[in-house]
């Protein structure tokens, strides 16, 4: 069966400082992976999503980036962190079969807080 | 930009009772998830709609695709403290989705 992974669960970093997230997902192949961020009891932004290796679309401007260095792991990463950039960080995977109906599946997310 | 509408943004019930919650947009889509989510956790599949007209059932809820795939609604039946989370739809196009800003559901015992 299919599994993803995220973390840290929590983290607390200072203003400028830089951010590294990493999502791996197990038991699929070349799957599509999404970057999100969700504010308190709200929906979901979209961010970044990969259909494979090293290509990344970013959907809205930001202080944030994604990388995809192998088919099944994606990092979001930033250089210097802003105040703004703090919310929950959710990772997804779906199948890539040609088709757009495939459901996304996420991963149980990462609280950053910036002091 | 697509859209999704969400109705009502927080729900307030008695265990036992019964409700709708809408999803709507002016856009088509080609598949719709309704998802659930839990404080401090992902959302999970719930289910997926793909034809309009479509009805699905899940023990006691009740979600339905609308005919020209532009809406949907999650109805629960007798719902339970249990029920209680943030539920999200999510239409979906060309390996996107666009989500929904939720519905926070509470049920009291």
């Amino acid at each position: 069966s299919q599994t993803i992974h995220q973390w840290p669960a929590t983290l607390v970093q200072p203003v400028g400082s830089p951010l590294s997230l990493e999502c791996t997902v197990e038991g699929t192949s070349n799957p599509n992976l999404y970057w999100y961020r969700q504010a308190a009891g709200r929906g979901l932004q979209l961010l970044f999503y990969s259909v494979g290796i090293g290509q990344i679309s970013s959907e809205v401007p930001q202080n944030l980036s994604a990388s995809r260095p192998q088919d099944r792991q994606f990092i979001l990463s930033s250089k210097k962190l802003l105040l703004s950039d703090s919310g929950f960080y959710l990772c997804a995977w779906s199948s890539e079969t040609g088709r757009s109906n495939q459901p996304q599946h996420f991963g149980d997310g990462t609280r950053l807080s910036i002091l | 930009t697509q859209l999704l509408e969400q109705s009502p943004q927080f729900l307030s019930i008695q265990e036992g009772e019964n409700l709708t919650v809408y999803c709507n947009s002016s856009s088509v889509f080609s598949s719709l998830q309704w998802y659930r989510q839990e404080p401090g956790e992902g959302p999970v599949l719930l289910v997926t709609v793909v034809t309009g007209g479509e009805v699905k059932k899940l023990k006691r809820l009740t979600f339905q695709f609308g005919d020209a795939r532009k809406d949907s609604s999650l109805h629960i039946t007798a719902a339970q403290p249990g029920d209680t989370g943030l539920y999200l739809c999510a239409g979906a196009n060309a390996g996107k989705s666009t989500f929904g800003d939720g519905t926070t559901l509470t049920v009291k015992p």
